[in-house]
């Protein structure tokens, strides 16, 4: 059973305008949950993190909200940029490994 | 700076072949890690080093063996390949403790006919 569930497996939106993207899971003992991006013929980068004991973390364009009562969190993007085309995965972090949601791919249209 | 380095990029093997693949990073991260991505698959883990001397494995082992040889690299192997493990493979490091956050390296590709 896939702890970690992207269930849009695409997202288009315009340049500008704000992109969000959802990710739901399914176990609460976790420590960390991590955004990464991935373009084309690359390692997947990181994004972002939340930890269990907050609600909300912002790095400039990015904000991650975490909402443990729904067990779902999602990535803001503000404002959206052709740039940000790219897969993003969510990623639960707990017992010295990372699991992977399935992905989402952004497409930012100029 | 080199971070997380694999080895080959590319690869195709005949099915049956064995073949290793190699990783290395110089962030002197205590784990390591094997990720294989699979279209519509995400990034699944294939076995992992919390620390150095231990291995543990991942939601997808069959098929593999690892070796954690120093606290550097980190190899994967595949002993006799089938059609079904061809994917793109990641290597990854990290000091688990801070932030949680692992490197990747830039993928090996690795085809099986």
């Amino acid at each position: 059973d896939q702890q970690v569930k992207q269930n849009s497996p695409s997202l288009s939106v315009q340049e500008g305008r704000i992109s969000i993207l959802n990710c739901d899971y399914t176990n609460s003992m976790f420590d960390y949950f991590l955004w990464y991006k991935k373009y084309p013929a690359e390692g997947p980068t990181f994004l972002i993190s939340i930890s269990s004991i907050k609600d909300k973390n912002e790095d400039g364009r990015f904000t991650v909200f975490l909402n443990k009562s729904a067990k779902h969190l999602s990535l803001h993007i503000v404002p959206s940029q052709p740039g940000d085309s790219a897969v993003y995965f969510c990623a639960e972090g707990s017992n010295y490994k990372l699991t992977f949601g399935k992905g989402t791919l952004l497409t930012v249209n100029p | 700076n080199a971070g997380v380095t694999q080895t080959p990029k590319f690869q195709v093997l005949k099915t049956g072949q064995s073949m290793t693949l190699q990783c290395a990073q110089d962030m002197n991260h205590n784990s390591m890690y094997w990720y294989r991505q699979d279209p519509g698959m995400g990034l699944r883990l294939i076995y992992y080093s919390a620390s150095e001397g231990t291995t543990d494995k991942g939601e997808v082992p069959n098929g593999y063996n690892v070796s954690r040889l120093n606290k550097r690299e980190f190899s994967l192997r595949l002993e006799s390949a089938a059609p079904s493990q061809t994917s793109v493979y990641f290597c990854a490091s990290s000091e688990w403790g801070s932030r949680e956050t692992i490197y990747f390296g830039e993928g090996s590709w690795l085809t099986v006919v």
